[in-house]
């Protein structure tokens, strides 16, 4: 069956330094890969989406990569602030179909 | 503010009872999507609706409903319910149809039945 995978256990990481989440999936060949942003109690935020021709994405201080033969993709946070403490999520869709199913998430947090 | 208004914001009920969770889309949107976030389950895709029509089911139960409406609001109806129903319902919204879009969130429904 489908699964997508995100490590379960928090990723702690001082303030400046560089956080890098990860996303498995298996049995699923998906034509799109968003990440969001979740604070407790909140609805998640859309980051970015990358497409399955696309290695890598930016945006300010985020990048995203997308491995379609290692089945992976990367979430990295540079220079990363206090305030991105949050848990991350990563979500899959297939073309042509309208399900983006949802990882359960990385919680992340980042020390002064 | 996302711009995805979801109503009530928590909501306690008993077992047996049926409910109606509201959903306004950001404007512009036509799609709303709702997904069901419990501890042990995480998000999980229930429906989806398109300028009023469904265009793609979840493992969605038999006693859930929904529907969209001709100004775009969408509703979940949640009948005979039962405490495993008890979690956080999202609504959200987005340009058009497809995985190709980010989702626009609103900010939920707690629900609790007791």
């Amino acid at each position: 069956s489908q699964k997508i995978e995100q490590n379960s256990e928090a990723l702690n990481i001082q303030e400046g330094k560089t956080a890098t989440l990860t996303c498995n999936y298996t049995n699923y060949s998906p034509a799109y890969l968003q990440w969001y942003r979740q604070d407790p109690g909140r609805g998640p935020v859309f980051l970015l989406l990358i497409r399955e021709n696309e290695k890598e994405k930016r945006k300010e201080r985020l990048k995203v990569t997308f491995d379609t033969t290692l089945k992976q993709s990367l979430f990295h946070i540079t220079a990363s602030q206090p305030a991105d403490s949050a848990t991350y999520l990563c979500a899959l869709g297939q073309g042509g179909y309208n399900k983006l199913i949802f990882g359960a998430g990385t919680r992340l947090a980042v020390h002064p | 503010d996302s711009g995805v208004t979801q109503t009530p914001k928590h909501l306690i009920t008993a077992t047996g009872q049926r409910v109606t969770l509201r959903c306004s889309p950001r404007s512009g949107d036509l799609s709303v999507y709702w997904y069901q976030q419990s501890l042990d389950q995480g998000l999980q895709f229930l429906i989806q609706y398109y300028n009023g029509e469904e265009r793609a089911k979840g493992n969605i139960l038999e006693r859930f409903s929904a529907q969209q409406f001709p100004d775009l609001h969408s509703e979940l109806n949640l009948s005979s319910l039962e405490l495993g129903d008890s979690a956080l319902y999202f609504c959200a919204s987005s340009e058009g149809t497809g995985v190709s879009y980010g989702y626009t969130f609103g900010s939920g429904t707690r629900l609790t039945v007791v």
